[in-house]
């Protein structure tokens, strides 16, 4: 089956700092990578979606200067979550949808302190 | 907009109930999909069924079964004969069909099996 592997697992980091997170397609080709957020018990909300060699779109309310989405190559999109602060601690995961269903990554729990 | 609503926010039952969980969406569109992911502590996301607007027929794989009427708009999902291991927090989920379509997750509903 396909298979989105997501990198890291769990990070934490200084305020202030850059957290780049990964997600890779094994085994197919993943023009577009949906990116989201979840906040503790809460549902998991769109932060962006990204298409392979053109810019990123994002939901509403999401700042694109803060949540750096690059998708260079049609196995790898990175989310770059820029002067991290405590409020962006939350656990980010990715999906893509090899044309028979969703697959999501395994999620990155990010710990801002 | 599309919009999914799961009205229960958490339940709790005894081993070996049986339990549904509501799913009610919204969209104008005709064809559309509609999902079932399980989410244990560790966070990961776990395909259940996907199901498209087109196909009305229940299914049924082992404990699980869904009941899909668009009479009602409603998604339902139950499990029979629960179990500890089924403990987690299940989201049903909307896309629209045509390319890559983004997934419009309901509230989820945290679901307790206690033994």
């Amino acid at each position: 089956g396909a298979v989105v592997s997501q990198h890291p697992s769990r990070v934490i980091c200084k305020s202030g700092t850059s957290v780049k997170i990964e997600c890779r397609s094994l085994d197919f080709q993943a023009t577009t990578m949906f990116w989201y957020r979840q906040f503790p018990k809460q549902s998991l909300m769109l932060m962006a979606t990204s298409n392979e060699g053109s810019k990123a779109t994002y939901e509403q309310g999401v700042e694109k200067d803060k949540f750096l989405i690059n998708h260079a190559s049609l196995t790898l999109s990175t989310l770059t979550v820029t002067s991290a602060h405590p409020e962006d601690s939350s656990f980010y995961i990715c999906s893509a949808e090899p044309n028979y269903g969703y697959t999501f990554g395994s999620g990155t729990r990010l710990t801002v302190v | 907009a599309q919009k999914v609503t799961q009205a229960q926010t958490e339940i709790s039952v005894v081993e070996k109930e049986d339990v549904t969980l509501d799913c009610v969406y919204e969209t104008r569109d005709t064809t559309y999909y509609l999902f079932w992911y399980k989410q244990p502590p560790s966070g990961e996301l776990v395909f259940l069924i996907r199901r498209n607007s087109f196909d009305e027929q229940n299914e049924i794989s082992g404990r699980y079964s869904w009941n899909f009427q668009k009479s009602t708009s409603s998604f339902n999902f139950t499990i029979t004969a629960s179990q500890v291991v089924d403990s987690a927090v299940y989201f049903c989920a909307l896309s629209l069909s045509g390319g890559a379509q983004k997934l419009v997750f309901g509230q989820g509903t945290r679901l307790t099996i206690n033994p």
